[in-house]
């Protein structure tokens, strides 16, 4: 079965220090794999994706990720958090089959201090 | 430019009552998939629908159906509403079903509390 694991809760940095938010992921195949960020009552918002190419993914706001295969991972990270950063982030990966569907991981709530 | 519309933004129902969640696409995408997020919870797939017609189900309750209409807007309708039903309700678009490299792009959602 396809799932997404992003193994903590809340992710607290001080602003303008680097910041990762895990995930690890479990999928048959090749996978494709998704950051979306969620501001409160706000929807999901698209990050970055990853398909093909090059492990490092750039995407908005100035956000990457590294995809590891051997680690079946794929982190978010930022060189430099800014407070407006702050927000719940969803790692997910897209089920390879007819429909596409999006598997969400439990998500992670970054705070950034000033 | 054009984003997934959700109506209405916020709900209130009683208990056993029935409602109605509306979503319009982005022009020219035929896809549509329908998430429900629990406080504090992940966001969980529902079901979705490719031109018109179903095409994937997911933890979708038997007292839910959903359809997709000619114009590709969707409707996500509850009936025998329960307490638990309360969360937020996302719509999402994409291009394409087919094309698994395709960002969804998500709705403002509809925040449904049952009392």
């Amino acid at each position: 079965a396809q799932s997404v694991a992003q193994p903590e809760d809340q992710v607290n940095v001080a602003e303008g220090n680097p910041l990762t938010v895990k995930c690890t992921y479990s999928v048959s195949g090749n996978p494709y794999l998704f950051w979306y960020v969620q501001y409160p009552n706000r929807g999901l918002q698209f990050l970055l994706k990853y398909i093909t190419g090059d492990n490092l993914v750039k995407g908005s706001y100035g956000f990457e990720a590294e995809f590891n295969k051997s680690q079946t991972s794929f982190h978010l990270k930022k060189p430099s958090a800014l407070v407006s950063d702050s927000a719940l982030y969803f790692c997910a990966v897209r089920v390879p089959s007819n429909t596409g569907k999006l598997i969400f991981g439990q998500g992670t709530t970054l705070q950034v201090k000033p | 430019a054009a984003g997934v519309i959700q109506s209405p933004r916020h709900l209130i129902k009683e208990k056993r009552e029935t409602a109605t969640l509306k979503c319009y696409p982005i022009p020219r995408h035929d896809t549509v998939y329908w998430y429900q997020q629990g406080p504090g919870q992940d966001p969980q797939f529902l079901i979705s629908f490719y031109e018109k017609m179903q095409s994937d189900k997911g933890s979708i309750p038997d007292r839910f159906s959903a359809q997709q209409f000619s114009d590709y807007h969707s409707e996500l309708n509850m009936s025998s509403l329960e307490l638990g039903d309360s969360a937020l309700y996302f719509c999402a678009s994409s291009p394409t079903n087919r094309g698994l490299t395709e960002k969804l792009f998500f709705g403002s959602g509809t925040q449904l509390s049952v009392l």
